[in-house]
């Protein structure tokens, strides 16, 4: 049984449209929930967290969460070139409260 | 700004060797992790480090892992006798405080290990 589950993609869109990624989660007890982005042969970098039902916004990236479907979702607003990256969603699971990284969605933002 | 450092950035060796990964967290911090990265495949947790003790671990991490902060800045994972399937990349990170209290990880570059 999959734990979380994301669009490994590739998802291509237009430098300046909005990105949309998504992610789904199997366990009931997560309570908090984040999005790393990670470039090609580097490290993950934290961009958003997120802790209560409805949507937090940082910037271009509005991260949004319904707990009750299990869904979890990053929208990146004015897409540049430079978001093109592995998009790791990554809700703690078993209650661990420690982050279990889906397998990542790849973006790629064409000029 | 602080950063977590990790060496090496490449560590080549034979099957059943001994390895260790050096990781320095960011001084303040006061949680310590390990996770590993096989190519092409989903980030894995290993285990978490705090005031001198594993707070939490994973199934990965057995009995051939170990992990020790020797003295007040290094971090360091053990590997006592790598197999083949070892070979990925190695991520340290540090957090100021817990998981538990939501606090951002910061990740190091990683160590690439390659196991022969």
């Amino acid at each position: 049984q999959k734990e979380v589950e994301q669009n490994s993609g590739p998802l291509s869109v237009p430098e300046g449209a909005i990105a949309s990624l998504n992610c789904t989660y199997s366990d009931r007890v997560s309570q908090s929930f984040f999005w790393y982005r990670q470039y090609s042969g580097k490290s993950p970098e934290l961009i958003m967290s997120i802790y209560s039902n409805g949507d937090k916004e940082d910037g271009r990236f509005t991260a949004q969460l319904n707990k009750a479907s299990q869904y979890v979702s990053l929208l990146i607003r004015d897409s540049q070139p430079s978001d093109s990256a592995t998009y790791l969603c990554a809700p703690p699971l078993g209650g661990s409260y420690i982050p279990t990284f889906g397998r990542g969605t790849s973006l790629i933002v064409h000029p | 700004e602080p950063e977590v450092t990790q060496t090496p950035s490449h560590q080549v060796t034979q099957m059943g060797q001994e390895v260790i990964l050096r990781c320095v967290p960011i001084s303040n911090h006061l949680y310590f992790y390990w996770y590993r990265q096989i190519l092409g495949q989903k980030v894995e947790f290993l285990v978490s480090f705090y005031n001198n003790e594993i707070s939490e671990k994973s199934e990965i991490f057995d009995d051939q892992f170990s992990v020790e902060r020797p003295d007040g800045s290094n971090f360091t994972l053990k590997i006592r006798s790598t197999k083949l399937e070892d070979s990925a990349m190695y991520f340290c990170a540090s957090s100021e405080g817990g998981a538990r209290t939501y606090n951002e990880q910061f990740f190091g570059p990683g160590t690439r290990l390659t196991v022969l």
